[in-house]
Parts: C-alpha cells; structure tokens; sequence
C-alpha cells in the first residue's frame, strides 16, 4: 500500500536558519506529492505541490523537488520566519487522485 | 463564506451518546473527504465520496461510523455508540474535479470537528 515517512519533530530553529523537513514515501506507479501547511488554530493548506519525477513545486520561499530515485520529496527554505511555525505534513496521491495519504506531520517552531 | 465549513467546531458528549457532524464542501466541488486527526497522529482516512456514492470508505474503523451525503453537497459523518477512542478532530476536505476528469488531488480543508468523548 501507499505510505509517506516524514521526520519527527518537533524542529526547533532561530529566525533565517536553513529548513529541511524530510519526507520519503511508498507508492506503486506514479503518485502527485504534496506538502500542506497547519498554522495554529487553522485548518490544513496547500503550500506546494509536485505531479512528476523531477517537478519542483514551490511556494511563499519554500522548495520540494519530487526524486523519484530516492522515492523522496523533501520541504526545503533558506531562511525560516517565526511566522513559519507551523505543523507540515507530506502527502500522496496516486495517479488519478482519489485519497491522499499523509504522513504524520512535523512541527516546526521558529524562534526570534 | 467560501471555503469548506464545518460544524460543530466542537463536541463534548458521553461515551455511548450518537453524534452528528456536518461539513459544507466547497460549491461545486464534486469530491469530499473526511478524516481523523488524533494527537500525536497523522491524519487517517476515513471516507471519500464523489457526488452522492462513497467509493472509498474502506477508513471507516468500526460499523458504529457511518456517513452520508445528499444532493453532492453537505455531507454528515455519524458515530453511535461514542467510546473514548472516538476523541479527536474530525477533518472534511472538498476537492475540485480537474478538466480530465480525475480528481486533483488538491484538498482544501476545514477546521475540523473537535470531539470529546467523556
């Protein structure tokens, strides 16, 4: 079956550190990838997203290249805000899209 | 407003009372979803249907949860007989049918139904 692994959190950074929060997934055939986005007290949003091997789906400073050699897709920024503190969650959908599956977030706080 | 709306935002009840929860996809959004979100956990799928049918709900952890969806709109997810376990946020997603005529993949979420089970 389809699953994403993404790092445990939570990640603790200074302000304009460089991110990485990693995400590896398993999956038949050739899935879209997708980061979303929980602020505190919000619901889940798209932050980017990526639909073939090799896309690089960007968004508000944050980066994610879709690798399917290493079946990876990790959420990449060169300098964090402390409005960035968030929960981040990888995702995949098979080809033809019914479901998502998530993997189980990553917290992410951004101190001054 | 124009995003998915779901309610209530939250629910305390007791363990063996039935509850409703509601969700309001986005107009014309053909897909809607509902998941599970419990602490420490990622978000679990429970259901997806496409229009009225539910093709998917192979999520649905127990014959106590069910739900339904009328008119390819609102739709209800109902849990009897709540148990404890049942504590958690409950998310409903819709999503857009792309031009092909699959679905995008692109989910746009609600708040969430916050569930307390005493």
């Amino acid at each position: 079956g389809n699953s994403v692994t993404q790092m445990e959190g939570p990640v603790t950074l200074s302000e304009e550190a460089f991110l990485t929060i990693n995400c590896t997934y398993t999956a038949t055939g050739y899935p879209s990838l997708f980061w979303y986005v929980q602020y505190p007290g919000e619901g889940l949003q798209l932050l980017l997203k990526a639909t073939k091997a090799d896309d690089k789906g960007s968004n508000k400073g944050f980066e994610a290249t879709y690798r399917k050699e290493t079946t990876s897709f990790h959420l990449e920024k060169g300098s964090v805000q402390v409005s960035d503190s968030a929960v981040y969650f990888c995702a995949l959908s098979p080809g033809g899209g019914n479901k998502l599956t998530f993997g189980t977030g990553t917290q992410l706080k951004v101190e001054l | 407003g124009a995003g998915v709306s779901q309610s209530p935002s939250n629910k305390v009840t007791e363990k063996g009372k039935d509850v409703e929860l509601r969700c309001d996809p986005i107009s014309g959004h053909t897909a809607l979803y509902w998941y599970r979100q419990s602490l420490g956990q990622g978000l679990e799928f429970l259901i997806y249907f496409q229009g009225n049918s539910a093709p998917d709900k192979s999520g649905l952890p127990s014959d106590r949860f069910s739900a339904e969806r009328t008119g390819g709109s609102v739709s209800t997810l109902t849990i009897q007989r709540t148990q404890q376990e049942d504590s958690a946020v409950y998310l409903c997603a819709s999503s857009p049918r792309a031009s092909g005529g699959t679905n995008t993949g692109e989910l746009f979420f609600g708040e969430g139904s916050r569930l307390t089970v005493l």
